[in-house]
């Protein structure tokens, strides 16, 4: 166990609907990165937070956004879904710069 | 673009023989390596990072790193039918958030 929750498991949303995916750092990590993985393919970086800021970003459209909060946990929010984004979505805790332990995952699907 | 490249298998040896594993990257300002493992329908699990050129050895593991020829590898010892998953290479390349690179991953079935 790594220590990163995420919530919910497992998610079934309709086209067009938002979705927020929550996940909880490991104590003592400051960052969080999120991650998509498509199944059969490796994880996409999202975007990472560090000290509450966004601290680069994947080739993701801006519908997909996200925050830290002062506790170091994060939150993924996904606007207008479409059939695409069903995948299962990673975040990842870490020091910065230093090596990334991912939590559990969502699984997303959109219908 | 920045690529990693992994075979996507089956790679299938027998119980006990040396598993071993390749990854090649695009990206000579790569810093960090990794190789994680992935279970069916689980989330990746980091198993081992290398950052100089060389083997790292760490029980059954050992990654063996050659930035000249941009080539990562993975061989597990005396493999098990425990082993038997995805494993997927990453690569972190030092821009401000040392964001991972992953290759599509390498299936391992270890036959009993």
């Amino acid at each position: 166990e790594t220590g990163v929750t995420q919530s919910p498991t497992h998610l079934i949303k309709t086209r067009g609907q938002q979705v927020t995916l929550r996940c909880s750092s490991q104590s003592g990590h400051n960052t969080v990165s999120w991650y998509q993985q498509a199944l059969g393919q490796g994880p996409q970086f999202i975007f990472q937070y560090y000290r509450e800021e966004e601290n680069g970003r994947g080739n993701f459209p801006p519908r997909f956004s996200g925050l830290q909060f002062p506790n170091y946990s994060s939150e993924l929010n996904v606007n207008a879904l479409e059939l695409d984004d069903s995948a299962l979505y990673l975040c990842a805790s870490s020091l910065v710069g230093s090596e990334q332990y991912f939590g559990p995952g969502t699984r997303l699907t959109v219908t | 673009q920045k690529e990693v490249e992994q075979n996507s298998g089956p790679l299938s040896v027998p119980e006990g023989a040396i598993a071993s594993l390749n990854c090649t990257y695009s990206d000579r300002g790569s810093q960090s390596f990794f190789w994680y493992r992935q279970y069916s329908g689980k989330s990746p699990e980091l198993i081992m990072s290398i950052y100089s050129n060389g083997d790292k050895e760490d029980g059954r593991f050992t990654a063996q790193l050659n930035k000249a020829s941009q080539y990562v590898s993975l061989l597990i010892r005396d493999s098990q039918p425990s082993d038997s998953a995805t494993y997927l290479c990453a690569v972190s390349i030092m821009d401000s958030s040392y964001k991972l690179i992953f290759g599509s991953g390498t299936r391992l079935l270890v036959r009993p």
